[in-house]
């Protein structure tokens, strides 16, 4: 059973425009949350996170959005730009102090930002 | 430059033979994992060590073995056991503890014909 959808594979955006990247998550025992940024043939890179303890995190064009009462994240992305194409992948992790951090992928969307 | 190296990018096996995916740190990390991408599936814990000499099992450690003897390097043996090993294989390391994320090697690309 996935713990963390990503339901949507892919997503297309014009430039200059917003994109959203939205993530569900089922256990609620999650409470840190990450986004990765993936081109093709490369490991992911990480973007950005968020603790349970805030609803928001920015970090220049990139917003993520926590709501926990819905078991929902999501990632903004303003203005969208070409090289902001590639597959976002949203994971989640459970606190376990003094020990390697596991994390749980979704499934990934591929974003492509149209010129 | 501080990262992680997987070796070599692409790798090709007969099926039913054992095969060792490279995996080097020099970011000074405690803790390395692998990982494993299918095509339409997020990325699936194989196994992860929090310390040299350790290692615990992840998700789908089936037909997989590691090792952890330097702080450096964590091998990934795909085994002629595992069924379906034709893969992408991503290894990363982070800080023990906290919340620190995953830095991610660029994967090694597994084909078994």
């Amino acid at each position: 059973d996935q713990q963390v959808k990503q339901n949507s594979p892919s997503l297309s955006v014009q430039e200059g425009r917003i994109s959203i990247l939205n993530c569900d998550y089922t256990n609620s025992m999650f409470d840190y949350f990450l986004w990765y940024k993936k081109y093709p043939a490369e490991g992911p890179t990480f973007l950005i996170s968020i603790s349970s303890i805030k609803d928001k995190n920015e970090d220049g064009r990139f917003t993520v959005f926590l709501n926990k009462s819905a078991k929902h994240l999501s990632l903004h992305i303003v203005p969208s730009q070409p090289g902001d194409s590639a597959v976002y992948f949203c994971a989640a992790s459970l606190i376990s102090s003094g020990s390697a951090r596991q994390l749980t992928f979704g499934s990934g969307t591929q974003l492509t930002v149209l010129p | 430059d501080g990262g992680i190296t997987q070796s070599p990018k692409y790798l090709f096996r007969k099926e039913g033979q054992n095969v060792t995916l490279s995996c080097e740190q020099n970011l000074n990390h405690d803790a390395m994992y692998w990982y494993r991408q299918d095509p339409g599936q997020g990325l699936r814990l194989i196994y992860y060590s929090q310390i040299v000499n350790d290692f615990q099992k992840g998700d789908i450690a089936e037909g997989y073995s590691v090792s952890r003897e330097k702080k450096e390097s964590f091998p990934l043996t795909v085994t002629s056991a595992q069924k379906n090993p034709t893969a992408f294989y991503l290894c990363a390391s982070s800080i023990r503890g906290g919340n620190s994320p995953l830095h991610f090697g660029n994967g090694t690309r597994l084909t078994v014909t």
